[in-house]
């Protein structure tokens, strides 16, 4: 079975602070991306990776960067973070295109 | 870009009664995906379903790309069924994978 792992599931970090999400999956897929979900907003993705080293903004990059040095890794950054930052945040990964996508099981952050 | 609406947005329905869920997008896509969000956050894929009709027990799916539609059938429902179910869609250009969600329709399946 595909897994995609969030290592956090619940944050609680102050304004300003800069903020590490990390997620891992263990199926050598090529893609790999970031979505925030909020109530009546459904899911909007922050930014994908379809490569090492590679990334591109999604719907709502800003206030956001992300790093992926190894394939099995996508990490979402948190410059300072801020209040309207405060969602739950769903990493996923594809093995290529039109594939099936698979979630973690998200990640709970409150900024306060 | 690409719009997904899905309704109804809320459903409460009694154990046993059967369901069907819409999604209507705005544009031809080359992708289109089911997923089941339980309450604890963890979204599952349902079905991988850009055209044509597939069934999983007691959930089914059919897509009329032409029409620019999708419906998610749940029948005999069960608790377990409750959450929220979203549908995203691709319009793909470079080949690289830009899902894009509807904001959903929440299940409630009464005893």
């Amino acid at each position: 079975d595909v897994k995609v792992t969030q290592s956090s599931r619940y944050l609680v970090k102050r304004t300003g602070e800069k903020v590490f999400l990390e997620c891992v999956q263990d199926m050598d897929h090529e893609n790999m991306f970031w979505y925030r979900q909020d109530p009546g907003l459904g899911l909007r993705l922050i930014y994908f990776s379809y490569d090492v080293k590679m990334k591109e903004k999604g719907d709502i990059p800003e206030g956001y960067s992300v790093s992926r040095e190894k394939k099995e890794r996508f990490s979402l950054i948190l410059e300072s973070a801020s209040t309207n930052q405060t969602s739950m945040y769903l990493c996923a990964s594809t093995r290529r295109p039109g594939n099936t996508i698979y979630f973690g099981e998200g990640s709970w952050l409150t900024v306060v | 870009g690409i719009q997904v609406e899905q309704s109804p947005p809320d459903l409460i329905l009694q154990e046993g009664a059967n369901s069907t869920l819409r999604c209507n997008f705005s544009d031809s896509v080359n992708n289109l995906q089911w997923f089941h969000q339980n309450p604890w956050g963890q979204l599952i894929n349902l079905f991988y379903i850009p055209s044509g009709t597939k069934q999983n027990g007691r959930l089914s799916a059919t897509t009329v790309a032409t029409e620019r539609y999708s419906l998610l059938y749940i029948s005999s429902s069960q608790t377990t069924d409750s959450g929220v179910y979203f549908c995203a869609v691709e319009k793909s250009n470079f080949g690289n994978e830009k899902l894009t969600f509807g904001t959903g329709t929440r299940l409630t399946i009464i005893p």
